[in-house]
């Protein structure tokens, strides 16, 4: 099993252009999560998904958009990006079960010029 | 609203010494806690997850206890060595199985 991955590994953008972070897990998890990591910082929460269709927003969704239209990816899309939107992105996912154990993907590097 | 604090943000210690990275969360009404580990540039790696039920769990060098009632978590690190030198993410699960974070401790064990 491959776990989570995610695509790309890195990505500079120019103000304004827009972009698709890719996260895929191969475990049949339900449940995916986007997470944004700046420097000094915890992780925080933009988006999750309970399920194949469903998407809610968690602490700081603004200027993000996702999808899954498939159980195993789950999309993050930058529409316009802001130099604001530089970080580090990571994807996770868990299943319901007795640990509630989420994984994490390697992440994703991004710079916003 | 869950918070979760680590203290300290730094620590420095001579190789060999244990060590205790502290954890508090604000709300003890938590499905479980994690503990990472974070390389620099690097992904999480999974080091300990506690359910709410128990009180503690153990990985070789490494202990993680839980006091949900106090709003505590501590992890125990046993003859540090240099190759320990990380952030160490503690994330509490809330009851809308959210994960929280806290912002880190950085450790630098000293050869």
């Amino acid at each position: 099993n491959a776990g989570v991955t995610q695509t790309p590994k890195f990505r500079v953008l120019k103000t304004g252009q827009s972009m698709t972070l890719l996260c895929a897990q191969d475990m049949n998890h339900e449940y995916m999560y986007w997470y944004r990591q700046d420097p000094g910082m915890g992780l925080r929460l933009i988006h999750y998904s309970v399920g194949e269709g469903t998407t809610a927003k968690g602490e700081v969704p603004d200027g993000y958009n996702v999808s899954r239209l498939k159980k195993q990816n789950f999309l993050l899309g930058l529409e316009s990006a802001a130099p604001s939107q530089t970080s580090v992105y990571f994807c996770a996912s868990r299943t319901p079960d007795t640990y509630n154990e989420q994984f994490f993907g390697p992440g994703t590097r991004l710079t916003v010029l | 609203k869950q918070e979760v604090t680590q203290i300290p943000a730094a620590l420095s210690v001579p190789e060999g010494e244990n060590l205790v990275l502290n954890c508090s969360f604000t709300d003890s009404a938590i499905y479980n806690l994690q503990w990472f580990r974070q390389d620099p540039g690097k992904g999480l790696t999974s080091l300990l997850l506690i359910q709410s039920s128990q009180r503690e769990q153990t990985s070789g060098r490494l202990n993680a206890s839980l006091d949900k009632s106090s709003g505590r978590s501590t992890l125990y690190i046993a003859a540090s060595q240099p190759g320990d030198s990380a952030t160490y993410l503690c994330a509490a699960m809330d009851s809308s199985y959210k994960l929280i974070f806290g912002s880190g401790t950085r450790l630098l064990v000293r050869p």
